[in-house]
């Protein structure tokens, strides 16, 4: 149970294209998930909180404008990042939390995507 | 800020031996978290330690918690080669849904 799917898992596109990731609770309703980002040999950076039905909450140095977050339903949410740049090529996690995320609730993982901008 | 301080940063050793790897924090924290990242994929949710806990298991996994030195050790035994990965604490304050991520540690278990 609790299984979160991503996709894409790999993109490859030219500079200036916006690219749109897909998380989705498969087996569970989801109220927040939430947006990783991860270099190379790092740890996980988070970049936003989805929240199912209200704007997302961002991260401090995290442009809005650039990764757009929709959360449409309990199942989906979505980061679009917007005319991307190479500087954008990463790995993007998304997780999300069952039902009513409580505080420091264990949050269930996608298998991510792998961003390269050419 | 990056919450979580794991070491050591890298750790390989034979299968059937011990892997311990350590985490230290900040701030107080809820709970502690350990995950599991393999190679180019998301994480894998561990073991889950309250703050009032000092001990857990869960099958090879044992997980301490000294919240006075703000630490906690995760160790399994009896590694395997499939043990191979990436180690991630993460705590978790209260009143807040989010959690921060140590560096890690990153376990290669040789045959």
């Amino acid at each position: 149970g609790a299984v979160v799917s991503q996709h894409p898992s790999w993109v490859i596109c030219k500079s200036g294209t916006s690219v749109k990731i897909e998380c989705r609770s498969l087996d569970f309703q989801a109220t927040t998930m939430f947006w990783y980002r991860q270099f190379p040999k790092q740890s996980l950076m988070l970049m936003a909180t989805s929240n199912e039905g209200s704007k997302a909450t961002y991260e401090q140095g995290v442009e809005k404008d650039k990764f757009l977050i929709n959360h449409a339903s309990l199942t989906l949410s979505t980061l679009t990042v917007t005319s991307a740049h190479p500087e954008d090529s990463s790995f993007y996690i998304c997780s999300a939390g069952i039902g009513v995320i409580r505080a420091g609730q264990p949050q269930h993982f996608g298998d991510g995507t792998r961003l390269s901008i050419l | 800020s990056q919450q979580g301080e794991e070491d050591p940063q890298a750790l390989s050793i034979q299968e059937g031996e011990n892997a311990t790897m350590n985490c230290s924090y900040k701030t107080s924290i809820n709970n502690l978290q350990w995950y599991r990242q393999n190679s180019g994929r998301g994480l894998v949710h561990l073991i889950l330690i309250r703050s009032n806990e000092r001990e857990k298991h869960s099958g090879r996994l044992r997980v301490t918690l000294d919240t006075s030195k703000k630490s906690s050790s995760l160790l399994i035994t009896a590694s395997r080669a499939a043990d191979t990965a990436s180690y991630f604490c993460a705590t978790g304050g209260s009143g807040y849904s989010t959690l921060t991520f140590g560096k890690g540690t990153m376990l290669l278990v040789s045959p």
